[in-house]
């Protein structure tokens, strides 16, 4: 069926480098994409959204690059902090507005300080 | 805090017992949402509501589990005769559908021990 999934499940970045976490999806018809942190105990937090007329969408120290073509999403985060170490999941939405949200597997990003 | 609120915050029960979790969600929300999360893996779908209906439910979702969201506030769920695979953080989302986005905003959860 199809699925969103990450290439890699553990990063590990110094402390001030950026970090990329990638995600592909394989649900072409998919039309909206988010990034969540998740900490420790915690729920997923809201990053960073973006539609699939855009390629690119950029926030506070985070930007979403999305490609179409290769059914590839990416979370690209400025000058990580200690505070960015988490777990990141892409999920997807296909027929925005009338369909739930599904959850990849996750990435657990490492800030080495 | 996101103001989605979620109670218990941790469950202990034993297998065949009933449980029940609470959803607050954040006021001007139409949309509420149960995902459930296993160690290392992704939330996953289990039902939401636009207002008071229950628009989805997925295969997940057994006729042991079963939601409610009287009046569009609050949402419930309860598990009968609990059994060791439901062990889980259960999660609320609530959320506002604009033109463009939809942003759900996740509770810490509730994390289920059947033993």
């Amino acid at each position: 069926g199809e699925s969103v999934g990450l290439h890699l499940p553990t990063l590990s970045v110094q402390e001030g480098d950026n970090s990329i976490i990638n995600c592909a999806y394989s649900n072409s018809a998919s039309d909206y994409f988010i990034w969540y942190k998740q900490e420790s105990g915690k729920g997923p937090q809201f990053i960073i959204d973006i539609r699939s007329n855009m390629d690119k969408r950029q926030g506070q120290r985070v930007t979403v690059l999305l490609n179409k073509t290769v059914k590839h999403l990416s979370l690209q985060i400025a000058a990580t902090q200690p505070g960015d170490s988490a777990v990141y999941f892409c999920a997807e939405i296909t027929n925005f507005g009338n369909e739930k949200l599904t959850f990849g597997t996750g990435t657990r990003l490492t800030i080495i300080p | 805090d996101t103001g989605v609120s979620q109670d218990p915050r941790h469950k202990i029960t034993k297998r065949g017992q009933n449980v029940t979790f609470r959803c607050d969600p954040i006021s001007e929300h139409n949309r509420l949402y149960w995902y459930r999360q296993t160690l290392g893996q992704g939330p996953e779908f289990l039902t939401y509501f636009q207002n008071e209906a229950q628009l989805e439910k997925s295969r997940l979702l057994s006729d042991r589990f079963s939601a409610e969201r009287p009046k569009g506030s609050f949402s419930t769920l309860e598990i009968q005769r609990t059994e060791q695979g439901d062990s889980a953080m259960y999660l609320c989302a609530s959320s506002l559908v604009m033109e463009g986005s939809e942003k759900l905003f996740f509770g810490s959860g509730t994390q289920l021990s059947v033993l």
